[in-house]
């Protein structure tokens, strides 16, 4: 088990532009999270999924933001028309839900500018 | 809802010297408390967290946290400062609500003079 792995490291875009990142979560995890962090701010949560199911969605995600899950397993995030205040680190978090609160692991996050 | 105060972006320590990062939060109800670590251009690494149990809480490089209820904290510290301990740290709170979704302070940047 390798972790949470999220591709692409790093993506620049021109505004105006569609990008979709992916996530692969630990292989038995049931939940995966989206965090967006921005410079010189903690990170801010934007959308959970159990399984293949979306289940909370910040008021954070506008309508240019999507997320999907389609399989229970990786997510895709895709950031529709970006717009240069999009830029930012999107972290992806996974975690299995069965015991007490246990620990979410994140991903090394997808660095995202738009020009 | 639940929030989380960190004081001071950035924290400048001497090698050897105590690390004190402060962290304040609040919830509605009893909290689960983290404290994660995150270098240059990479994700977060869990440093230790309090659910339930004693309030003081030991976790990896040496580092340990109180979670005292009466002053809503839970402050992070370490006896001696290695210089490897530069990098960002993160206070977070959950709320054993179902989502477990984490709510972060804005972080503290830690820097090692030698």
């Amino acid at each position: 088990d390798t972790g949470v792995s999220q591709n692409p490291r790093h993506k620049i875009t021109k505004r105006g532009q569609n990008v979709t990142f992916r996530c692969d979560p630990i292989s038995e995890h049931n939940r995966l999270y989206w965090y967006r962090q921005t410079l010189g701010q903690g990170p801010e949560f934007l959308t959970y999924f159990q399984n293949e199911a979306q289940l909370e969605k910040s008021r954070l995600l506008s309508d240019r933001f999507s997320a999907e899950r389609p399989k229970g397993s990786f997510s895709t995030l895709e950031i529709q028309r970006t717009e240069q205040g999009d830029s930012a680190m999107y972290l992806c978090a996974s975690r299995q839900t069965t015991g007490e609160n246990t620990e979410a692991f994140f991903g090394q996050g997808t660095r995202l500018t738009v020009v | 809802a639940q929030s989380v105060t960190q004081l001071g972006s950035h924290v400048s320590v001497s090698e050897g010297a105590l690390v004190l990062l402060r962290c304040n939060y609040s919830s509605s109800v009893p909290p689960y408390l983290f404290w994660y670590v995150q270098y240059p251009n990479q994700g977060l690494q869990l440093l230790l967290k309090y659910t339930t149990g004693a309030t003081l809480v030991k976790g990896i490089n040496g580092f340990e946290a109180e979670f005292k209820k009466s002053e809503t904290s839970f402050h992070l510290t370490k006896p001696s400062a290695h210089m490897s301990d530069a990098a960002e740290y993160f206070c977070a709170v959950s709320e054993f609500d179902g989502n477990n979704r984490l709510a972060f302070g804005k972080g503290n940047q830690v820097v090692v003079i030698p």
